[in-house]
């Protein structure tokens, strides 16, 4: 059975310092790995995805991921934080059906 | 580019009443997908429809409903609404269900309270 677990609930970061939110995950198979985004009222937008590709993947926005297989994660993070990116993260992994993390807040201080 | 729309966006109501919860994707996806999402918990299926003419039970199904109405529209129903439903629910598309590379879309939700 998947399973994703988000090592954070609360991140808190300054404008400009960098990002980072943690996800493991638990698979069978070999998975594929998105991050979504979901500003306040809205719906979740994908951030980027990974598919047994390139195992650094850039997404939108500035954001990367990286998968490491051996420590069974696949932690998001940017250079440089910006007040727009105050949102929720999820972390989702797939083999068949999608199964989602709880989420992490990220608050962006000016 | 619609993508997936969801309707309504907002509702109150009364233990017991019914209600249904409408989504269409104008994408020409062939799966489609009901969630809900509760602080803390991110998001659980309630039913999704592989294909048209066919739907089938997630993690969370109980109370619910759905009807997939032709490929572009899925609906959800809550028969005999309970407080417990209160919850965000969300409709999602993907090209095909089971192709784990091919992520899914979502609507911007509906937000429905239970009194």
């Amino acid at each position: 059975a998947q399973s994703v677990t988000q090592l954070d609930s609360h991140v808190s970061v300054s404008e400009g310092t960098p990002v980072l939110l943690r996800c493991n995950y638990s698979s069978s198979y070999s998975p594929s790995l998105f991050w979504y985004v979901q500003h306040p009222n809205k719906g979740l937008q994908l951030l980027l995805k990974y598919t047994s590709a390139a195992t650094l993947v850039k997404g939108i926005n500035g954001f990367e991921a990286e998968f490491k297989k051996s420590e069974t994660s696949f932690h998001l993070t940017k250079p440089s934080a910006h007040m727009s990116d105050a949102a929720e993260y999820f972390c989702v992994v797939s083999d068949y059906d999608m199964r989602f993390g709880a989420g992490t807040r990220l608050t962006v201080k000016p | 580019n619609a993508g997936v729309t969801q309707t309504p966006k907002f509702q109150v109501l009364k233990t017991g009443q019914s209600m249904t919860l409408q989504c269409a994707q104008d994408m020409n996806h062939n799966s489609m997908y009901w969630y809900r999402q509760d602080p803390g918990m991110g998001l659980r299926l309630i039913y999704y429809s592989a294909s048209e003419g066919t739907t089938d039970k997630g993690e969370v199904p109980n109370g619910y409903n759905v009807s997939r109405l032709n490929k572009r529209e899925f609906s959800l129903r809550l028969e005999s609404a309970a407080p417990s439903q209160t919850s965000v629910y969300f409709c999602a598309s993907s090209l095909n269900r089971g192709a784990s590379n091919q992520p899914q879309h979502f609507g911007d939700g509906t937000r429905l309270s239970i009194l």
